[in-house]
């Protein structure tokens, strides 16, 4: 059974760029007709679809984040990641990675993970 | 982006009574592959979300035939036959036939 866990750092300051890694484990990467996912939610808040990768290493990314989100995958390690650059307060959320079949939506979550933008 | 817009936005609902959510989209969610991506996703508070129902109607492994999915288009229903204590939470509906892929803004279930 897949499992994804995200890590990194759950305080960055305003300006600098937020990095999470998402670990999986039972399956891998790089094979299966799957695209790998980041979902945010801001507390209190709705879901906002970040940006996706598919096993080939093809990405697609929210035009409302174009420009400052980079997401990539490490085989070697059977991770995937997020970078999001010029970050303020309001990238402030719950950063969710996820395993996305396509057009169903994300079917394997992880955890979550906290990330406070602030001074 | 395609709008999702679900109703009610807070649903108290009394134990073993039915209850419904409905999710409207801007846009046609059909697909050029003639499938049609909405789906369910239930979030219980300090959880991840989880995906409950796929493709309309498509219940996911381990989700109790009391949940069922219709609709079609651009409108769509949850239905809970009968609820329970665990129902309680916060639901979305999700398109995945756009990109971007979007949610609706969420309907707390809460019990009365």
């Amino acid at each position: 059974q897949v499992q994804l866990q995200e890590s990194g750092p759950g305080l960055v300051k305003p300006s600098q760029t937020l990095s999470l890694t998402c670990s999986v484990s039972g399956g891998s990467i790089s094979s299966g007709s799957y695209f790998w996912i980041w979902i945010r939610q801001p507390a209190g808040k709705g879901l906002e679809y970040i940006g996706r990768i598919y096993s080939s290493g093809t990405t697609n990314y929210n035009p409302s984040l174009q420009g400052r989100v980079t997401i990539s995958l490490d085989t070697s390690k059977n991770q995937f990641s997020l970078k999001l650059s010029s970050v303020t307060a309001a990238d402030t959320a719950v950063y969710y990675c996820a395993r996305d079949p396509g057009g169903s939506g994300p079917g394997v979550w992880g955890q979550g993970t906290l990330v406070t933008v602030s001074s | 982006d395609v709008v999702m817009t679900q109703s009610p936005l807070s649903l108290p609902v009394t134990l073993g009574q039915p209850a419904a959510i409905s999710c409207r989209s801007s846009q046609s969610l059909v697909s050029g592959d003639g499938n049609t991506y909405l789906n369910w996703f239930h979030q219980r508070p300090g959880h991840s979300p989880r995906r409950l129902i796929y493709k309309v109607s498509n219940r996911d492994s381990g989700v109790p035939d009391r949940f069922s999915g219709s609709g079609s288009g651009s409108d769509f229903t949850l239905k809970i036959s009968r609820v329970e204590a665990d129902d309680v939470g916060i639901y979305y509906c999700m398109q995945g036939t756009h990109w971007p892929r979007t949610f609706g803004q969420g309907t707390r279930v809460e019990i009365k």
